[in-house]
């Protein structure tokens, strides 16, 4: 069955960066792209770019180009998203999910914190 | 703001019919690009309900459909169970192939 699983939650202080980690199972990696959504603290879905797990093209949120990289290791059907410049606003659930258009398959998520 | 625009939340007695709208604009909905929606109940991640406008994932109940047109798009559940009330989000695209989410419309059962 197919199954991502996210690394665990993290408390970062403001200007660090992130690295989430996303593991797939269940399918061949190669054959869908991954994308990446968060959800602030009671507020409703963002999406911040996929990648495809293909070719490695990427496509960002343009409010999060300069500070987002979304990378994949295809030798462990992993993907990663690392944010940087962390900001009090990064504050949020990330999540990876498979495909680039429609996104049939989440994984649990990832809870972000950024204070001081 | 979504670029997306959702009614932030909608409610029906069980049994009844609700429709949930999702409204863009000629960018986005209405340049051709496909509409999804998810529920998402509290605590979990996001589930595909509807993709490519009107279809199915295996496993969704008939009673959850999608329909488009123009620049919209609308979500209907009929014979509503307690078990729907959830948060529900469509999402599209833009020209630069940009995910698009609208703000999410609550939707509770009475």
């Amino acid at each position: 069955q197919v199954q991502l699983v996210q690394s665990g939650a993290e408390v970062k202080k403001p200007g660090a960066s992130v690295k989430v980690s996303c593991k797939a199972s269940g399918y061949t990696f190669t054959s869908y792209g991954i994308s990446w959504v968060r959800q602030a603290p009671g507020q409703g879905l963002e999406w911040m770019g996929w990648i495809s797990a293909y070719n490695g093209n990427t496509n960002y949120a343009q409010k999060l180009q300069g500070r987002v990289t979304m990378t994949t290791d295809t030798s462990t059907s992993t993907a990663y998203m690392e944010l940087r410049s962390l900001r009090s606003d990064d504050t949020a659930v990330y999540y990876c999910a498979r495909g680039l258009g429609t996104t049939d398959y989440w994984g649990q998520g990832t809870l972000v914190t950024v204070s001081s | 703001q979504s670029v997306l625009t959702q009614p932030p939340s909608v409610s029906g007695a069980p049994g009844q019919r609700v429709t949930i709208s999702c409204t863009g604009s000629s960018s986005n909905i209405g340049a051709g690009y496909d509409v999804h929606w998810y529920q998402q109940l509290p605590g979990t991640a996001p589930k595909l309900l509807i993709y490519g406008n009107s279809n199915r994932p295996s496993g969704v109940p008939d009673r959850f459909s999608g329909s488009k047109s123009g620049t919209s798009a609308s979500l209907a559940i009929t014979g509503l169970q307690a078990e729907d009330e959830a948060d529900y989000y469509c999402q599209s695209y833009d020209s630069s192939l940009s995910g698009l989410f609208g703000g999410g419309t609550k939707l509770t059962v009475l």
